[in-house]
């Protein structure tokens, strides 16, 4: 079964910026696994932020950008607000028609 | 704006059929554009996609949950809907409706969510 792999949690001060990454356990992530970012707060339904790696939504804030790095996708926020503080999950695409959902990372702004 | 909102029973018994429907406003369910599917949110495992439905009645399920799942769709009423059979306490969890729309080939991105319904596996 694959394991998509997510950091648990990450702190970042106000104004900072921070790096969420994402793995999989069937090796190195490329661009043919579509890398999606998802970003829920409490009481909320998960809201897309990045897919196909790099690409936004009309919703999604300049400061947040995909990329893959190292093997793996990545989610950078550039100039971190307090109202960034959420969870956020990476979704993968296998053999086109499969999603896989990483475990998720708390992203605390402090 | 597209709107989505589940609905069904928020508690089964073991061994019983799960059943949700969601209802899709604010855009035709019968576009070629998209995918309707079913995602879940379990307190522990984290986010889990369960499968989607196309327009003309084309499905994809989670191998994991394949046996139990059926997604069928009602283009009449823009409602698609979820059954999971043989349910286990496991099976407790936030469950999303969403659409997919459709980039090239299979490839998607979830844009629009329903807002969830928890339905709790107990006797």
């Amino acid at each position: 079964q694959t394991v998509v792999t997510q950091e648990p949690s990450l702190t970042v001060s106000p104004g900072g910026t921070v790096t969420l990454t994402c793995a999989s356990s069937t090796g190195a992530v490329t661009s043919s696994s579509h890398p999606n970012w998802f970003q829920q707060k409490p009481g909320q339904a998960p809201r897309a932020l990045i897919y196909s790696t790099t690409n936004t939504l009309s919703w999604t804030p300049a400061r947040f950008s995909g990329s893959l790095l190292g093997g793996k996708a990545a989610l950078t926020l550039s100039g971190v607000q307090p109202e960034d503080e959420a969870d956020y999950y990476c979704l993968l695409y296998y053999g086109g028609s499969q999603r896989v959902f990483g475990g998720g990372t708390k992203l605390t702004v402090l | 704006q597209v709107q989505l909102q589940e609905s069904g029973p928020g508690l089964v018994k073991p061994s019983q059929t799960l059943s949700l429907t969601c209802t899709v406003s604010g855009g035709s369910i019968s576009s070629g554009d998209y995918y309707w599917s079913w995602i879940r949110q379990h307190p522990v495992r984290g986010l889990e996609w369960i499968g989607y439905i196309y327009y003309s009645g084309s499905t994809s399920y989670n191998p994991s949950l394949k046996s139990r799942v059926t997604i069928s769709i009602d283009t009449s009423k823009n409602q698609f809907s979820l059954k999971l059979t043989s349910v286990t306490a496991a099976d407790t969890a936030m469950f999303f409706c969403a659409r997919e729309s459709l980039l090239w080939g299979d490839y998607t991105v979830i844009d629009y969510w329903g807002q969830g319904t928890l339905v709790t596996v107990s006797s």
